[in-house]
């Protein structure tokens, strides 16, 4: 069965500092992973996305996420901080589709702190 | 673009009580699904159908039942609520099988079971 695990369950950052937040994820097969950010009362957005190719993908709002197979890892980065970025980040697995009949499998989350 | 449209954003009910949590994609996709969304739990997927008429069970499915009602809706029941239902409900879709796309989520219904 596929899972994932985000490590850590809050994160303080100072404004303008860099950012990880970390990923790994357990799955058979070539994992589709993805990553998907929640502010307080909405719904989730997708930040980015891995299929294929490239390991290091690109996202919305200068975030990044490199894919290490040989580490079962999806970290996601971002080079500095904005106030705006604080939320909860979720990280998740799916099947071939990109999400499958049977859905994506999600990480607990990772809630961010930005400090002034 | 509405993209997915859940219905009620809160909702209070009595134990015992019953209820249906509307959903409804307006981009022709295929896949709908459920999921719970709890504090420390991440997202975890209720129920969930690949397309038009077929519904599945996902990870925690007991006391809820679905409907697809067509292409674009998919409804979540909870025929007796009881207060370990108390959670928020996200309701996502996604395109064809087989294409890169993403699950689209709405923005959630805010469940309280007293």
């Amino acid at each position: 069965a596929q899972s994932v695990t985000q490590p850590d369950i809050h994160i303080t950052v100072s404004e303008g500092a860099s950012l990880e937040l970390r990923c790994n994820y357990s799955y058979g097969a070539t994992p589709y992973l993805f990553w998907y950010v929640q502010s307080p009362g909405q719904g989730l957005q997708l930040l980015l996305k891995y299929f294929s190719g490239d390991t290091l993908v690109q996202g919305i709002k200068g975030f990044e996420a490199e894919f290490k197979r040989s580490q079962s890892s999806f970290n996601l980065r971002k080079p500095s901080v904005h106030w705006s970025d604080a939320a909860e980040y979720f990280c998740a697995v799916g099947a071939k589709s990109g999400g499958g009949a049977d859905g994506l499998t999600f990480g607990k989350g990772t809630h961010l702190i930005i400090q002034p | 673009n509405a993209g997915v449209t859940q219905t009620p954003k809160f909702q209070v009910l009595k134990t015992g009580q019953s209820m249906t949590l509307q959903c409804a994609q307006d981009m022709n996709h295929n896949s709908m699904y459920w999921y719970r969304q709890d504090p420390g739990m991440g997202l975890r997927l209720i129920y969930y159908s690949a397309s038009e008429g077929t519904t599945d069970k996902g990870e925690v499915p007991n006391g809820y039942n679905v409907s697809r009602l067509n292409k674009r809706e998919f409804s979540l029941r909870l025929e007796s609520a009881a207060p370990s239902q108390t959670s928020v409900y996200f309701c996502a879709s996604i395109g064809l099988q087989g294409r890169n796309s993403p699950l689209h989520f709405g923005n959630g219904t805010r469940l309280t079971v007293t």
